[in-house]
């Protein structure tokens, strides 16, 4: 069974500061872990995935995450966030890479401030 | 690529009603999975297809609820006997067999009297 942990329904940053999601999983295989991010009125889109290859993976918009077994942490960040990451984003992991179902976590909401 | 398109965007219904949903993945996607989505919540998981065959399913799914993808193309998950509990978010997303990306449609928003 798999589970995930996402710190902080709501996460509100200034424009051009440092954004940091936190994601904690739960895998009883090793996981294949995702971010999402869903905008208003939209299916969800995948920010980046980590599949055992390197630890640091670079997605899409500028953000990236880090895999780290021994904090079992999969924390989404980007350097300076823009008006336009305003978003909902969502954790989620796999055991079997996809073809099983991704187990989602509640999400957290980002805000950005002018 | 088209994406992954549902069918309605919208639904209203009385409770007690049936409903049936439409999903059409990406073409030539062989993987079709079923998510369920309330407000504040992530998407959880409800099915999935290969093709045509529907290979797991979720607690979630009770017996009022059947999906069918007879095809293996377009899919469609029918809801019998609403309950407000129903309401609800219903997410489409397709994969392919050697990428384990899932791309979502924009969802079927299901509101339930």
């Amino acid at each position: 069974a798999q589970s995930v942990t996402q710190l902080g329904s709501h996460v509100s940053v200034s424009e051009g500061a440092l954004v940091l999601l936190r994601c904690n999983y739960s895998s009883s295989v090793p996981p294949y872990l995702f971010w999402y991010v869903q905008y208003p009125n939209q299916g969800l889109q995948l920010l980046l995935k980590y599949t055992s290859a390197a630890t640091l993976v670079k997605g899409i918009n500028g953000f990236e995450a880090e895999f780290k077994k021994s904090e079992t942490s999969f924390h989404l960040t980007k350097p300076s966030a823009h008006m336009s990451d305003a978003a909902e984003y969502f954790c989620a992991v796999s055991a079997g890479g996809g073809a099983d179902g991704l187990t989602f976590g509640k999400g957290t909401h980002l805000i950005i401030q002018p | 690529d088209t994406g992954v398109s549902q069918d309605p965007r919208h639904k209203i219904t009385k409770r007690g009603q049936n409903v049936t949903f439409r999903c059409d993945p990406i073409s030539e996607h062989n993987r079709l999975y079923w998510y369920r989505q309330t407000l504040g919540q992530g998407p959880e998981f409800l099915t999935y297809f290969q093709n045509e065959a529907q290979l797991e399913k979720s607690r979630l799914l009770s017996d009022r609820f059947s999906a069918e993808r007879p095809k293996g193309s377009f899919s469609t998950l029918e809801i019998q006997r609403t309950e407000q509990g129903d309401s609800a978010m219903y997410l489409c997303a397709s994969s392919s067999q050697t990428n384990e990306k899932l791309f979502f449609g924009s969802g079927t928003q299901l509101s339930v009297l």
